[in-house]
């Protein structure tokens, strides 16, 4: 079975352009996750979906961090305009359901971003 | 806010022998994941632990859940050149709907020498 899908693996992009990260989760899964790891901050929750919907997005950065879930398969993390201090991985991962049981998550092989 | 606290914060033993990881939140665990990490991977899922003395085993790997200490252990026995890498535990911050984000620790580190 497919895991979780996340494209690019790579980034490199330079200060003020705009990065776009994709994640497909498992098919049936009806949660969604964004993280950023970095070695300042370790993992840290960005913003996370139940059936397409944000339901936290406390951990988004700024204005200029932006995420949609526009089908139950597919999501974006937008970054406009992309600063060095972005530069982290950034992992998506997925869950059955929100309730105790279902809630494992898994997680992508994520998204190196390098803004230079 | 929880905050998780993993000891120690790196490891290196001897190809063989046992070691335990800790996992102590500073707040009540509404359910601990353990997972592991290589570099440049993402993190593989191990044990989920949901209830106060629960215990469940994956191979070579244990995991302990004491909620009145609100803690949690990693046990690994005879330790292989497999299992080194990086383990996180992850805490979810409560039960309801909205609460089912997981704050991690900063995660420990192991080697496994030969």
């Amino acid at each position: 079975d497919a895991g979780v899908i996340q494209s690019p693996r790579h980034e490199v992009t330079e200060m003020g352009q705009e990065v776009t990260l994709r994640c497909k989760p498992i098919s049936g899964h009806n949660s969604l996750f964004w993280y950023r790891q970095t070695m300042m901050r370790g993992l840290e929750l960005l913003i996370y979906f139940n059936n397409n919907v944000p339901i936290d997005d406390s951990g988004m950065p700024e204005d200029r961090f932006s995420a949609k879930m526009p089908n139950a398969s597919f999501s974006t993390l937008k970054i406009q305009p992309s600063e060095p201090r972005d530069s982290a991985v950034y992992f998506c991962a997925s869950s059955l359901g929100w309730r105790q049981g279902t809630d494992t998550q898994y997680f992508g092989p994520g998204t190196r971003l390098t803004v230079l | 806010s929880q905050e998780l606290e993993q000891s120690p914060q790196s490891l290196i033993v001897q190809e063989g022998k046992n070691l335990t990881i800790n996992c102590t939140s500073s707040k009540t665990l509404y359910g601990l994941y353990w997972y592991k990490q290589k570099y440049g991977e993402g993190l593989i899922f191990l044990m989920m632990l949901q209830k106060g003395g629960e215990e469940k085993s994956h191979e070579k790997i244990t995991a302990k859940l004491d909620e009145k200490k609100q803690q949690s252990s990693l046990h690994i026995t005879a330790s292989q050149p497999s299992h080194a890498g990086i383990y996180l535990c992850g805490a979810r911050v409560g039960i309801i709907q909205g609460a089912q984000k997981l704050v991690f620790g900063q995660g420990t580190r192991l080697t496994i020498n030969p």
